[in-house]
């Protein structure tokens, strides 16, 4: 089973600000992952998916990359309603597996 | 618009069974994987299982496959999770999730979610 550890666990951040979220994954999933975001008493929402590509209607300010099995996902400058969980998702072996998030908090 | 409306969750006893439903709209359910993600209170999420159009394929995860099925009747747009011997640990809310588009293992649309809790 493929772990994935996101870090940090919190991230405090004022709006405006540049967010950076970590996903590392414990061996290659190629580019197989993506990004949801889900706010409190809600579902998640995916945000990116095959580490880069928004999916549709998420605003340009989100955006994902990778190196090796490193994956980031950078919020240029958070908006108000940006504040929520984070988690990654990898699709390139069954189980499919979740990181275990990353809070991105208002400081 | 695409909904999905999760029911059938509630209290049940470890051991016991139970049977969740996800009711499909606002989209070709026939042909579109549905998995089910389950989150723990006050966890992260884990995905449970999936279905895939045409074939009918299914995966599990480890920690429920030989006690959990997944089905779906397409005439109904339906998909379902039928839970056996259950477990504390099961104790989450069950989303279910459509494939998205091209690409069936990630989750373009989700339920609002049906808590399921097992306890004694």
């Amino acid at each position: 089973e493929i772990v994935l550890t996101q870090s940090p666990a919190t991230l405090s951040l004022s709006p405006g600000e540049r967010a950076t979220l970590s996903c590392r994954a414990s061996q290659s999933v190629s580019s197989y992952l993506a990004w949801y975001q889900q706010k409190p008493g809600q579902a998640p929402r995916l945000l990116i998916y095959d580490a880069f590509i928004r999916a549709t209607g998420i605003p340009a300010r989100f955006s994902g990359s990778v190196s090796g099995t490193d994956f980031t996902l950078t919020i240029s400058s958070l908006e108000p309603e940006d504040f929520a969980l984070y988690y990654c998702q990898q699709r390139n072996s069954w189980p499919l597996t979740f990181g275990g998030g990353t809070k991105v908090e208002i400081k | 618009e695409v909904q999905l409306l999760e029911s059938g969750g509630g209290l049940v006893q470890p051991g016991e069974s139970l049977r969740v439903s996800c009711a499909a709209s606002g989209f070709t359910f026939s042909n579109s994987a549905m998995s089910w993600v389950r989150q723990a209170p006050r966890k992260g999420l884990e995905w449970v299982s999936i279905i895939f159009s045409g074939s009918g394929n299914t995966y599990y995860s480890g920690s429920v496959e030989g006690r959990f099925t997944i089905s779906r009747d397409n005439s109904k747009n339906t998909l379902y999770l039928q839970m056996n011997n259950l477990r504390p640990e099961d104790t989450a809310v069950y989303y279910c999730a459509r494939g998205g588009g091209h690409i069936p293992t990630y989750f373009d649309y989700w339920g609002q979610g049906t808590l399921v809790t097992v306890s004694s």
